[in-house]
């Protein structure tokens, strides 16, 4: 595709209910990231995959989420038994690590997540 | 460790005024730093990065950033600000070994008015 999808664009959910957020990065990305964005707070690292190499986990806030990326292209970030405090607008990312685009981020328009 | 700081939480400027976004950053390594934009209701943008070489790095809109090193800064200007121009703006910082993952700062609204 074009450019970084993301779905649902929007979810809404009940405390404690399971949540799956699905990244399909820019097709070649070997690299991919999910952050979070509260209202009105920047970006909060969360997970980074790169190719094969185990993923950099140190953003997650607590062991009720986790992230994959199958086949190095889709991935999925879990939440499990969520909390009020979950809600935000989840962003993945991807990039290429190559050439002129190195280091250069491309962004999807990200998962609003309402836990209520 | 790596971390960046945006003073401001927002700036106002008439249009057709030079603009300046602040950003300073602590890494313990050399920076890779970048700039990015979020207009309203959509995503995030790259507008530019430094990774090596020239202390001025222009940009995309019009839009360019200096390196200081001595001040950990990396300040993003543009001679003549657009009404366009107004949305959020995140300076962000990776190094340039471990961590591969940008750290963002908390962003800084830019408000132009006519």
């Amino acid at each position: 595709g074009a450019g970084v999808s993301q779905s649902p664009s929007n979810k809404v959910t009940e405390k404690g209910k399971d949540v799956e957020l699905r990244c399909d990065p820019i097709s070649g990305h070997t690299a991919l990231y999910w952050y979070r964005q509260s209202l009105g707070q920047g970006l909060e690292f969360l997970i980074y995959f790169q190719g094969n190499s185990a993923p950099d986990k140190s953003g997650l806030p607590s062991d009720r989420f986790s992230a994959e990326r199958t086949g190095g292209s889709v991935s999925t970030l879990t939440i499990q038994r969520t909390q009020q405090e979950d809600s935000a607008v989840y962003l993945c990312a991807s990039s290429s690590r190559a050439g002129t685009d190195y280091e250069k981020l491309f962004f999807g328009s990200g998962t609003q997540l309402s836990v209520l | 460790a790596q971390s960046v700081a945006q003073p401001e939480d927002q700036v106002n400027v008439a249009e057709g005024n030079p603009l300046t976004v602040k950003c300073t950053y602590s890494v313990s390594g050399n920076p890779y730093l970048f700039w990015y934009v979020q207009y309203p209701n959509r995503g995030l943008q790259f507008l530019l990065k430094y990774i090596t070489g020239d202390n001025l790095v222009k940009g995309s809109y019009g839009f360019e950033a200096e390196f200081n090193k001595s001040q950990t800064s990396f300040h993003l200007k543009k001679p003549s600000a657009l009404v366009s121009d107004s949305a959020l703006y995140f300076c962000a910082v990776i190094m340039d070994t471990g961590r591969r993952a940008l750290t963002f700062g908390s962003g800084t609204r830019l408000q132009v008015q006519p």
